[in-house]
């Protein structure tokens, strides 16, 4: 089992769409992150919390640390929103990145 | 643009041989971080390097290495190359070692033939 679990592993929206996509892990963590992997490769980080929530522009992560739980939620979703979604963690005294396998999300006009 | 670049963006090995990939870190930042992403794969953290010294290392053979220089870019090297180390590799940077942003290279994609 993975120590960082990503659902679902594909979904496809229409536009104007409320995108969740849900992050279940199993190790203690001082960090999550959220990054964006666009086509080609390039990954951008999007959060990294280790409570509560944050929000930017149409972006919102959560997290729930009693049930190592976090979501990534989009709203009014964009074509261009479309990109693999790629949940983290980090453990303490670490900046190594254990990775989910992502989201891939796809948004149709 | 995260002012981390890589080199090169492609590049084709056959089985046996080395090669050397280059990453250039965000201005000020002192730790950098190897990942290999196999296809349709989350990435896999190779090894990390602060301040020019290995600082953790991940589940890869010592014919993976690495070196930061004092100028905090980095070389990953692979030596005796398999076909399953065909993969995007991606390196970050960061400013210290707990808890701050990564930030990411656009990779280079090895091909091994």
């Amino acid at each position: 089992k993975n120590e960082v679990e990503q659902s679902p592993q594909n979904l496809t929206a229409q536009e104007g769409e409320f995108i969740t996509i849900n992050c279940s892990y199993s190790v203690g963590i001082s960090a999550l992150h959220w990054l964006q992997q666009h086509p080609g490769g390039g990954i951008v980080s999007l959060f990294m919390l280790s409570s509560g929530k944050k929000k930017h522009g149409r972006l919102i992560a959560t997290i729930n640390i009693q049930e190592k739980h976090s979501s990534l939620h989009i709203t009014a979703s964009h074509p261009r929103d479309s990109a693999v979604y790629i949940c983290a963690v980090t453990q303490g005294g670490s900046e190594k990145l254990v990775f989910g396998k992502g989201t891939k999300l796809t948004v149709n006009p | 643009e995260t002012g981390v670049t890589q080199s090169p963006t492609h590049l084709i090995k056959t089985r046996g041989q080395q090669v050397t990939l280059r990453c250039s870190s965000q201005s000020g930042h002192n730790t950098v971080s190897w990942y290999q992403q196999a296809l349709g794969q989350g990435p896999q953290f190779i090894f990390q390097y602060y301040r020019e010294e290995e600082n953790g290392r991940g589940n890869f053979p010592p014919r993976f290495s690495g070196l930061q220089f004092p100028n905090y870019s980095s070389e990953l090297n692979v030596n005796a190359l398999e076909l399953d180390d065909s993969a995007l590799y991606l390196c970050a940077s960061s400013l210290g070692q707990v808890k701050n942003i990564q930030y990411f290279g656009a990779g280079t994609r090895l091909s091994v033939l």
